[in-house]
């Protein structure tokens, strides 16, 4: 059984650049979560996928946005890059119905200078 | 809405001695409770979860936490903590209501250095 993967591992971007970020689910789960996790603080919310539709959006401006694929793999995009965009994204895959247990991949290290 | 408050945001504790992180949190809806551990650069892993039943969960490597809801709190304890549990301990919560996953809203973390 394959775990959450996600890439890249880090991530040099300049403020005003667009940035893609990839996650692959683990095996038979059909819901990604996407977290932001700022250096010191617990991870937010952005947003959650499932079965290719938006299930939920946290606090975050439209810059942000998400796709799923039919193999259930997701991506982040984040147009217009600030400053304070700089934190480690992470990316969470469950099983609608399952045991409300969300399994996280390593993170991808995102820095906006 | 939501809210995790985790009390501590280090926790210092010798070898071999208990330890107990504070976590409470505030919805106006029933609850699921979880612990998430974060080593040193890697992702979260989960610790416990509470979802019904007995109030007092157990994990695998000898933590514990109990729900209480009239004090809405999820502590999390160890008797007797080793150098291996050192790392950043995030306690979450989502809504039970939805019956599906949903978001989970976490605390800022507690940081657990292990002295020798």
């Amino acid at each position: 059984e394959t775990g959450v993967t996600q890439s890249p591992t880090h991530l040099i971007k300049t403020r005003g650049q667009q940035v893609t970020l990839r996650c692959s689910s683990q095996s038979g789960h059909n819901t990604v979560s996407w977290y932001q996790q700022a250096l010191g603080q617990g991870p937010q919310f952005i947003f959650q996928y499932y079965r290719e539709e938006e299930n939920g959006r946290g606090n975050f401006p439209p810059r942000f946005s998400g796709l799923q694929f039919p193999n259930y793999s997701s991506e982040l995009n984040v147009n217009a890059l600030e400053l304070d965009d700089s934190a480690l994204y992470l990316c969470a895959s469950s099983s609608q119905g399952g045991a409300y247990e969300q399994y996280f991949g390593p993170g991808t290290r995102l820095t906006v200078t | 809405a939501q809210s995790v408050t985790q009390l501590d945001s280090q926790v210092p504790v010798f070898e071999e001695a208990p330890v107990e992180l504070r976590c409470n949190y505030s919805s106006s809806v029933s609850v699921y409770l979880f612990w998430y551990v974060q080593y040193p650069n890697q992702g979260l892993q989960l610790l416990l979860k509470y979802l019904s039943g007995s109030t007092l969960v157990e994990s695998i490597n000898g933590f514990e936490a109990e729900f209480n809801k009239s004090q809405t709190s999820f502590h999390l304890r160890k008797p007797s903590v080793h150098i291996s549990d050192t790392a950043e301990y995030f306690c979450a919560v989502s809504e039970s209501w939805r019956n599906r996953d949903d978001k989970i809203i976490f605390g800022k973390g507690t940081r657990l250095h292990i002295l020798p």
